[in-house]
């Protein structure tokens, strides 16, 4: 159980699209579910925390009108980067969880991440 | 600020041989601990946690230690398999396993036939 799936694996678009990304959660309810960002050779980087029907909060530094971030029912969440330009290509990672933040111990489940590429 | 280029630190490990993956936490906060595996092209892969109220927990082949007094976490993989070769990271969180997450740097783990 706890399969996140995350949609779609590779993007490639021209400077100045926008490109959504989609996190589902499969078989259980995220109350809450967390967006990174990953460099190659570097860790995860936490860009927002989103709960179910609230707006997404998000880390220092991170432009919340650039990251448009939806969580608008207990098994998905979107990640929209507007405007896309080739410093924001990366690798995003989506996580879900059961519980809230602060809330009792249920791990973090990743999708398999969206390489998206800005040519 | 945010190291670029960073190279991640590898261990080496012949098949069969027991690993010792390290990591160092800095948040004396952190009362929850988790070991992620990732490998190429994917998302981290839940292995095993820890609580601060414990030192030690063993799952099946892997085995977490944790010392709070020099705030340092170890991952021990039994038996190593070329199937363990992976990017490996330490995460704590501070309270509850919803809270954020802060990730290690990660260690490259090898398995050489």
């Amino acid at each position: 159980g706890a399969v996140v799936s995350q949609h779609p694996s590779r993007v490639i678009c021209k400077s100045g699209t926008s490109v959504k990304i989609e996190c589902r959660s499969l078989d259980f309810q995220a109350t809450t579910m967390f967006w990174y960002r990953q460099f190659p050779k570097q860790s995860l980087m936490l860009m927002a925390t989103s709960n179910e029907g609230s707006k997404a909060t998000y880390e220092q530094g991170v432009e919340k009108d650039k990251f448009l971030i939806n969580h608008a029912s207990l098994t998905l969440s979107t990640l929209t980067v507007t405007s896309a330009h080739p410093e924001d290509s990366s690798f995003y990672i989506c996580s879900a969880s059961r519980g809230r933040v602060g809330g009792g111990n249920q791990p973090q489940h990743f999708g398999d991440g969206t390489r998206l590429s800005i040519l | 600020g945010e190291s670029v280029g960073l190279h991640l630190p590898t261990l080496s490990v012949q098949e069969g041989d027991n690993s010792i993956i390290n990591c160092a936490y800095s948040n004396s906060a952190s009362d929850y601990f988790i070991w992620y595996k990732q490998e190429s092209g994917k998302g981290p892969q839940f292995i095993i946690d820890i609580r601060s109220n414990m030192d030690k927990r063993q799952g099946q082949r892997v085995t977490v230690l944790l010392n709070k007094t020099v705030k340092h976490l170890s991952l021990q993989i039994a038996a190593t398999q070329p199937g363990d070769s992976a990017v490996y990271f330490c995460a704590e969180t501070p309270a509850g396993t919803a809270s954020k997450l802060t990730f290690g740097t990660g260690t490259r783990l090898q398995v050489t036939l």
